[in-house]
This record gives structure tokens, sequence and C-alpha cells, in this order.
């Protein structure tokens, strides 16, 4: 997977608890992503980060916060969990470039109750 | 705004049947297109893409897509089905804003491959 890590791997949690999700690469590369998967959906974005402290938002920004303080650690938090947040999350680097690959991470489920 | 479409969530062939997954893609300039594949329970891997070198791209596990301007398609195609070819299957458009390119995924494919 690329030099990437998602912890946790799998988590139950209930409905308005926060959440973090942590995504971690060895990689040292600039670009990081957070997607989410959902059956019939494909993967959608949900915020990026082109630098430390340089975030933007994605399709599906509501509800999400990220921060990137390291080049190597990117977080999504969740600030009151949904059950519409139930979901498989996805961490990415690289890309930048429109002709560059992104490579994923192994994924985290988080189920909120 | 760039778009991809993938026609039939789920497409079912039998072991060394030809294997062919449609896209079709929406975009005012010209794309930068990815095909990706997710095995049960793993995160996504690149198949290949096309990067406007050549139309015709050869990926891993003997895939490759054709690019087609006039058709506005890029499908995946594989000659023969191995067992081991059973996911999903994702098709990608790189969109780029202010200054900055992310990827926008179709819904996903399911190939199912029978003995």
């Amino acid at each position: 997977d690329a030099g990437i890590t998602q912890s946790p791997r799998h988590k139950v949690t209930e409905t308005g608890t926060p959440v973090t999700l942590r995504c971690h690469q060895t990689e040292n590369h600039r670009y990081m992503y957070w997607y989410r998967q959902d059956p019939g959906h494909g993967l959608r974005l949900i915020h990026y980060s082109y630098g430390v402290k340089d975030t933007d938002k994605g399709e599906v920004s509501d509800g999400y916060s990220v921060s990137r303080s390291k080049t190597e650690d990117f977080l999504l938090t969740l600030e009151s969990a949904t059950s519409s947040q139930t979901s498989v999350y996805f961490c990415a680097i690289g890309g930048g470039l429109a002709t560059d690959t992104q490579y994923f991470g192994p994924g985290t489920r988080l189920t909120v109750l | 705004a760039q778009s991809v479409t993938q026609l039939g969530s789920h497409v079912s062939v039998s072991e060394g049947a030809l294997v062919l997954l449609r896209c079709n893609y929406s975009s005012s300039v010209p794309p930068y297109l990815f095909w990706y594949v997710q095995y049960p329970n793993k995160g996504l891997q690149l198949l290949l893409k096309y990067t406007s070198a050549a139309t015709l791209v050869k990926g891993i596990n003997g895939f490759e897509a054709e690019f087609k301007k006039s058709e506005t398609s890029f499908h995946l195609t594989k000659p023969s089905a191995h067992m081991s070819d059973a996911a999903e299957y994702f098709c990608a458009v790189s969109v780029t804003n202010s200054g900055y390119s992310t990827l926008t995924f179709g819904k996903g494919t399911m190939l199912l491959v029978s003995p």
C-alpha cells in the first residue's frame, strides 16, 4: 500500500461522538486525500491537502474537518458523527499533477450507530 | 465539469471469456483517465492510466484500455478472464481546480468470474 497506513482500521461509535481517523505516510509526498466509499456511489473526495497546513474541500466535505501539521500525517475529524457518515474511508497520497497516480491506503471501516 | 460514467454496476463472465468494462467521460478539455481495481477488503490499486501519450494503454495483469475521443470512451478489456480478476473496477478522471488536480471516480463495476 505504498507506505500508507490508516488507523484505526475498524471503529464503531455512537451518534454525536467525535471521531478522528489518521492517515500516515512514509513517502514524504506533498499531496494527501481523504475519500469515502459507499455502495452505488464509488469514491467521493472529502478533503485534500497540498502541503503542511494547506487543505481544501472536496465534493462531500460537510460534517468533516481535516488537519495536517506534519507532512506524514493527515487527520480526518467527524466533529459529531451521524449515521450517514457510516462508510469506508480511504486515504490516498500522490497526484497533484493531472497525470500523477494516487496511491491508496487500506481503508478504515466506520460504523456510526 | 468533468465526470465519468461506468455502464453496468455488475458484469458477469466465464473464466476464459473476454472482459469488457465500459467507461465514458465528459470533459471540455482533453481528459486524463485512470482505471483502478479494488480486491475485497483492500484499497484501490492502479491498473493503467491515459496521459495522451498513446491511445492504447496497457496495464497490469493483462488489462488494456483504448482512449476513443470520437466516442468519449475509455473501456477496459482483457482477452481472457481469470478467477483472480473478480474485483470491483473504478474509472476516474483527473480534475484540476485552482492549480491542483484531484480524481473524480465513477460508481464502479463489480466483475464476477464464474468457473
